[in-house]
């Protein structure tokens, strides 16, 4: 199963400050098309996930361009520009390369300082 | 946006079978290379991939699940379903159904329903 592990766990983040997560995989994500499939989410509190950042650097409809992913073969970082207090909650890595299992980075838990 | 509904018990016994469906409404289903998950979430933990079907029918399965997990998928009605067989008190938490294409395979999510499993 491919690892994929989060850092920090923890991010305390002052308003306004940028933000950035990494995420390491155990494997290479590059699948034989070229293209990693590395998916970031955002869960916040009693909600479900909502994807951010597809393809390791594809924004989805409707995410503030504040967001950013970027990176390829083991390494992948989603970067925030300038935090606001909607961003708090827990981001998730996700690989969807090498299958079964899909796995997930342990969570990273952003919160205003 | 692709809408996603989960629905099933929200309480079940020690060594019972859990079922759920995940409806999805006839106005965003989408034809094509999709697959059809489901996710879950122990309380105050993270996410763990159940397994997926794809439209094509073709399942796959977490291997720590696989001996338990049946997933099946009907197109007339757009609903997918999970059964978890003998169930114990780890496999309480959250219940999510989720979609994407064969590639990224999540991109939307349901909202979750709370399963517990308790005598």
């Amino acid at each position: 199963d491919v690892v994929m592990t989060q850092s920090p766990l923890s991010l305390p983040v002052t308003l306004g400050q940028p933000a950035s997560i990494s995420c390491r995989s155990s494997q290479s994500l590059a699948y034989s098309d070229g293209i990693s499939y590395l998916s970031w989410f955002h869960q916040r509190p009693g909600q479900s996930p909502r994807r951010l950042i597809h393809k390791a650097s594809t924004r989805d409809s409707g995410v503030p361009d504040r967001f950013s992913g970027s990176g390829s073969g083991t390494y992948f970082t989603l970067k925030i520009s300038r935090v606001e207090a909607e961003d708090v909650g827990i981001y998730y890595c996700m690989q969807g390369t090498h299958w079964p299992p899909i796995t997930f980075g342990q969570g990273t838990r952003l919160e205003i300082k | 946006q692709v809408q996603l509904q989960e629905s099933g018990p929200r309480l079940v016994k020690p060594s019972q079978t859990l079922s759920l469906t995940c409806t999805v409404p006839s106005d965003s289903f989408r034809s094509g290379d999709y697959c059809w998950s489901w996710v879950r979430q122990p309380p105050g933990k993270g996410l763990e991939w159940i397994g997926h079907i794809h439209e094509s029918g073709r399942t796959s399965y977490n291997s720590s699940l696989e001996s338990r997990v049946t997933m099946s998928f009907d197109a007339s009605t757009n609903d997918f379903s999970l059964t978890l067989s003998f169930m114990t008190a780890a496999d309480t938490g959250v219940y999510y159904c989720a979609t994407g294409d064969s590639g990224s395979k999540i991109g939307h999510w349901g909202q979750g329903t709370l399963v517990t499993v308790s005598s």
